[in-house]
């Protein structure tokens, strides 16, 4: 069974400072991953996928298979970055996303 | 182009009663998925539906079920509530298919407390 790990529920950066947020996972097959991320009274959406190689507000992440990881990074945190923070793995016949347990990241001024 | 919504925002049922919860898909979307987030936890899927048929279910009990009507909208029903039940329930609407059409965009979900 699949399954998506973050070890760090809270993480605190100051303003300016590289921030990373850990996601491991276990599958086997070849897997689909994402960032999703929930701003403050807002409702979850999609950051970016691995697939698409993509920099989301500046926010990058690279699928490690040897590693089974997917860190999400970005090189100078913003206050606007605060939020809460979720991988997910995209699996089964539906397509259905398995999320990790969050977490959630507060940028210190 | 409207956005996923949820109804109820908040309910308060017993132990023992069902409740059912109602999700309008994005416009255009024809497949829903439902799942569950207990405090401090990810989302747990539910169960999928497309073109009114379920198309995929995750690890839940019978007495969750649900529906998909015509108009790709949903409802997700559970029988005989239990304390754990608690939780707030996200509904996500996306279309078929593996590239990037197939993102699942989420509602605000509906906060189900269970005494």
């Amino acid at each position: 069974a699949q399954r998506v790990t973050q070890p760090e529920k809270l993480l605190s950066v100051f303003k300016g400072a590289p921030v990373e947020l850990k996601c491991n996972y276990s599958y086997s097959g070849s897997p689909e991953l994402f960032w999703y991320v929930q701003y403050s009274r807002q409702r979850l959406q999609l950051l970016l996928r691995h697939i698409s190689r993509e920099s989301i507000k500046g926010f990058t992440a690279d699928l490690n298979k040897g590693e089974t990881s997917f860190h999400l990074k970005k090189p100078f945190a913003q206050e606007e970055d605060s939020a809460m923070y979720y991988c997910a793995l995209r699996s089964g016949s539906a397509r259905q996303l398995t999320f990790g347990s969050g977490t959630q990241l507060t940028v210190l001024p | 182009e409207t956005g996923v919504t949820q109804s109820p925002t908040h309910l308060i049922k017993t132990r023992g009663q069902q409740v059912t919860l109602r999700c309008s898909s994005q416009s255009g979307h024809n497949t829903v998925s439902w799942y569950q987030q207990a405090l401090g936890q990810g989302p747990q899927f539910i169960f999928q539906y497309y073109r009114e048929e379920e198309n995929g279910r995750g690890n839940f009990p019978p007495r969750f079920s649900g529906l998909q009507f015509p108009n790709y909208s949903s409802e997700l029903n559970v029988n005989a509530l239990e304390l754990d039940d608690s939780a707030l329930y996200l509904c996500a609407s996306s279309l078929p298919g593996r590239t990037s059409t197939d993102t699942q965009y989420f509602g605000p979900g509906t906060r189900l407390t269970v005494l």
